[in-house]
């Protein structure tokens, strides 16, 4: 079975524009959540989303956005960037969210840069 | 924010040596996972400890969670250039529905 999906690998873009990063989870898995991963640092939660609706937000300004669609897809978005949003972006996929210890299986990561 | 802080940050070893690596926190956590993480891929989840003084092992490599649930560690006996990477402790946030990441230990095996 394929793993969690993600696109594309790498993105250039320029301060001021803005980005769409896609995620596709692991067929049965209905939640998906984001990270960013800085240089030298863990990843740190932005979203997640379970059935469509948004169940947790991190500490990130209201210029980073996402959906999730009916076929468990998501979508990260990102405007008005700054070179501070220069990461790996992760999404994870599990089955449910949950409290404790449920498993999250991340995929490979979109690595944007902004100049 | 419950904060875990992993030591050390770097590890350079060679081939056969044994190692331990550590996660810290001053709060106590339901459960810690284990990640291992190679240059432009994902975290790949490792292991799952749930009960304070757990102790699970994964072929050469041994993870314990501590009594109070505070603190992992994590114990690789002759370790292997296929070893190399950076390894990630993480807990569920006081909601549950985040994973909260210590900064890792980057670990590089030498033959």
């Amino acid at each position: 079975d394929a793993g969690v999906t993600q696109s594309p690998t790498h993105l250039i873009k320029t301060r001021g524009q803005h980005v769409t990063l896609r995620c596709s989870p692991i067929s049965g898995h209905k939640s998906v959540s984001w990270y960013q991963q800085v240089l030298g640092q863990g990843p740190q939660f932005i979203f997640q989303y379970y059935e469509k609706e948004e169940r947790g937000r991190g500490n990130f300004p209201d210029r980073f956005s996402a959906r999730q669609f009916p076929n468990y897809s998501s979508e990260l978005n990102v405007n008005a960037l700054l070179l501070g949003d220069s990461a790996l972006y992760l999404c994870a996929s599990s089955f449910r969210p949950g409290q404790g210890a449920y498993e999250q299986y991340f995929g490979p990561g979109t690595r944007l840069t902004v100049t | 924010t419950q904060l875990l802080e992993q030591s050390p940050q770097f590890l350079s070893i060679q081939e056969g040596e044994n190692l331990t690596v550590y996660c810290n926190s001053s709060s106590v956590f339901s459960s810690l996972q284990w990640y291992r993480q190679e240059p432009g891929e994902g975290p790949v989840l490792l292991v799952t400890v749930v009960t304070g003084g757990e102790v699970k092992k994964l072929k050469r490599l041994t993870f314990q969670f501590g009594d109070a649930r505070k603190d992992s560690s994590l114990h690789i006996t002759a370790a292997q250039p296929g070893d190399t990477g950076l390894y990630l402790c993480a807990g569920p946030s006081d909601s549950g529905y985040a994973l909260n990441f210590g900064k890792g230990t980057s670990l590089l095996v030498t033959p």
